[in-house]
């Protein structure tokens, strides 16, 4: 286990499914991160949270729904998501600040039909 | 936004041999991290480089930062089959965000 919890590990839906993924760290981080992993790409930063306030969003489409309820969870949910859509959608956690390495959780591998 | 090149994408090595890989940027850099991820598995950090010209080793890997602070380097000497997976570099895009940006990576496949 890393510290960051993510769950399901693995996630089939339809295009016409809500969703949630769900992350959760007790690292006693204030900055939490949701990155989207696609073959052949690079590691694609979404949403940030600073102390449970989004501070960026990557001009994510917004069939993608962040949540962050406090600095120690952090949800994305999911509605009429697209084929292309799927990926290894991975939670990290930070000390804010420049000096600070991420902690990656394992992922949810999504898969959308 | 701030872009770190990567090089080589792949790399196969036998078993034993020396693996480099390299991360560059057109811009100076605040500082960079770099990662592994193992197959199947998770990106984990390995390091944090801040100041110009340094080195860090951690066992049989050693990594640089240039003297400009616009390109850095991972050398694993020796590899053996668990040094299997991809080596990532992460840097802050310019214009004073701290969130790092992520290469392309390099993948390493060690042939026994």
């Amino acid at each position: 286990e890393t510290g960051v919890t993510q769950t399901p590990r693995h996630l089939v839906m339809g295009m016409t499914n809500k969703k949630s993924l769900k992350c959760e760290q007790h690292l006693g981080h204030n900055a939490m991160y949701w990155y989207k992993q696609s073959a052949k790409k690079p590691l694609e930063l979404m949403f940030v949270y600073n102390f449970k306030e989004q501070t960026e969003n990557n001009s994510v489409p917004s069939r993608f729904s962040p949540e962050c309820p406090n600095s120690s969870h952090l949800f994305l949910h999911l509605h009429t998501l697209q084929p292309e859509d799927s990926a290894l959608y991975l939670c990290a956690s930070s000390s804010m600040g420049a000096n600070y390495g991420y902690t990656f959780g394992s992922g949810t591998r999504l898969t959308v039909v | 936004g701030q872009q770190v090149m990567q090089i080589p994408q792949y790399q196969h090595v036998q078993e034993g041999e020396d693996f480099t890989t390299y991360c560059n940027s057109s811009t100076t850099l605040s500082n960079i991290q770099w990662y592994k991820q193992r197959p199947g598995g998770h990106p984990v950090f390995l390091i944090q480089l801040v100041k110009s010209g340094e080195v860090k080793k951690q066992k049989r890997l050693t990594f640089q930062f240039g003297e400009a602070k616009k390109n850095s380097s991972l050398h694993i000497t020796a590899t053996q089959t668990t040094d299997v997976g991809t080596y990532f570099c992460a840097a802050p895009s310019s214009g004073g965000s701290y969130i790092p940006t992520f290469g392309r990576g390099t993948s390493l496949i060690v042939h026994p």
